[in-house]
């Protein structure tokens, strides 16, 4: 199985600051990579697919980048209903693996 | 507007199984696989497996395989996954999710609760 290891676990950002989290996937995964936002007892939310198309609604502050095994999502100016986890996929081999998470919360 | 209506918590004891349902609408059941995923209290997500319901074909993680069922009745837009032989490893939310064609899981249910207990 493909292993996904996302970073930081946990991080507190001011409203109005650059937030970038990160996630390494244990081999290529050909951009075949989304992430998702979990807000606190709701469902998950597709942010970001291959990489770095914005689903349909999403705010344009949400951005991705990356390649190979590394990979990224960027918030430009945090604002305080982006806290949430937020988790990486790779949907490049079966099973489709998430990271870990990482949960955003305002400074 | 796509809806994916989940059926309600369950509490079940160790060694029964439980059948959860994911009443679809808003777009062609057949025309998108459906996902399933775990999420145990306070961690991370695992994907089960998803199902075509064009054809009823399925793709399982190996994790899982003999512990889920999925299936779909077309008719009714609906897709089941049934799990068996439950412990207390099993208590979790699960998520039904429409995968996209870029592979994304799109749309969500609002997830069911399944607890183990005796």
């Amino acid at each position: 199985d493909i292993q996904m290891t996302q970073s930081p676990a946990s991080l507190a950002a001011s409203v109005g600051e650059t937030v970038t989290i990160t996630c390494r996937a244990s081999e290529n995964i050909y951009y075949s990579l989304a992430w998702y936002q979990q807000k606190q007892g709701k469902s998950p939310q597709l942010l970001i697919y291959n990489v770095n198309s914005l689903e349909d609604g999403v705010p344009s502050r949400f951005s991705g980048s990356g390649s190979g095994t590394q990979y990224s999502m960027k918030i430009n100016s945090m604002q305080p209903e982006d806290t949430a986890t937020y988790f990486c996929k790779q949907a490049y081999d079966v099973p489709w693996t998430f990271g870990g998470g990482t949960k955003l919360e305002i400074k | 507007e796509v809806q994916l209506q989940q059926s309600g918590p369950e509490l079940v004891k160790p060694g029964a199984s439980v059948k959860i349902s994911c009443k679809t609408s808003g777009y062609t059941f057949t025309e998108y696989t459906m996902d399933w995923v775990k999420q145990s209290h306070g961690k991370s997500l695992e994907w089960i497996g998803g199902i075509n319901p064009n054809n009823g074909g399925t793709t399982y993680n190996q994790k899982f395989k003999g512990k889920a069922t999925l299936t779909v009745d077309r008719s009714s837009t609906t897709a089941y996954m049934e799990l068996r032989s439950l412990t207390s490893e099993d208590s979790a939310v699960y998520y039904c999710a429409r995968v996209n064609w870029a592979y994304a899981m799109d749309y969500w249910g609002q997830g069911t609760s399944v607890t183990v207990s005796s």
